[in-house]
């Protein structure tokens, strides 16, 4: 079945470092989301990126799609103390309405 | 306030005992989807709704029940709870089950099943 991989798990940064997670899918995706959950929270919405090679940006943060629609990542500049959480991927398959995450990416600001 | 509730909160049960967790939007959302969240595992669907009267199996949904009667409720059921069944709950909508629209998650419910 459709699989979705999401590297790192862990990642610890320094304050003010950068930050990239990455997410690739066995099959190719009609779309692909983000989300981000605080510590204690619930996952909130980040994008979504649906064309081939898309990019977009929020402030600090960066997504792209892949050319191929299998891969994804999220890039963070100059990371701050509000980052902290769990990145999540999530991408939706052409064949059916499942929704597949990734196993997430714990990002820790070290001070 | 556009939101996605879910009941309880926090429940401890014991194996066998049938449950039930609510799940209720008030956004006229048409599709919604029941997850289960476990250290290093991430997120996993369960089940998924698209319409009323409209369910679907996710990637986990051995030993689960969902029903879609109404479009604002989605009721995740256990029949009889096993201790592999300890895990946190996300119930999540989106506006249509087609195109590409972002889920908007409830709370989470802590279920332990001893």
């Amino acid at each position: 079945g459709q699989q979705v991989m999401q590297i790192p798990q862990y990642q610890h940064v320094q304050e003010g470092e950068d930050f990239t997670t990455y997410c690739n899918s066995s099959t190719t995706l009609s779309n692909i989301q983000w989300y981000k959950q605080r510590p204690g929270g619930h996952p909130v919405f980040l994008i979504q990126l649906v064309k081939s090679g898309e990019v977009k940006k929020q402030k600090r943060l960066t997504f792209q799609f892949g050319e191929a629609k299998k891969n994804s990542s999220l890039h963070i500049t100059a990371t701050q103390t509000t980052d902290v959480g769990t990145y999540f991927c999530a991408g939706r398959g052409n064949r059916d309405d499942k929704i597949i995450f990734g196993k997430g990416t714990r990002l820790h600001i070290l001070p | 306030e556009a939101q996605v509730t879910q009941n309880p909160r926090y429940l401890i049960t014991v194996t066998g005992k049938k449950l039930t967790v609510t799940c209720s939007q008030n956004m006229n959302h048409e599709y919604m989807s029941w997850y289960r969240q476990d250290p290093g595992l991430g997120l996993r669907q369960i089940y998924y709704s698209m319409n009323v009267e409209v369910t679907d199996k996710g990637d986990v949904p051995e030993g689960y029940k969902v029903s879609r009667k109404e479009k604002r409720n989605f009721p995740l059921i256990l029949e009889s709870p096993s201790p592999n069944q300890t895990s946190l709950y996300f119930c999540a909508s989106s506006l249509e089950a087609s195109g590409s629209y972002e889920q908007y998650f409830g709370p989470g419910t802590r279920l332990t099943v001893t």
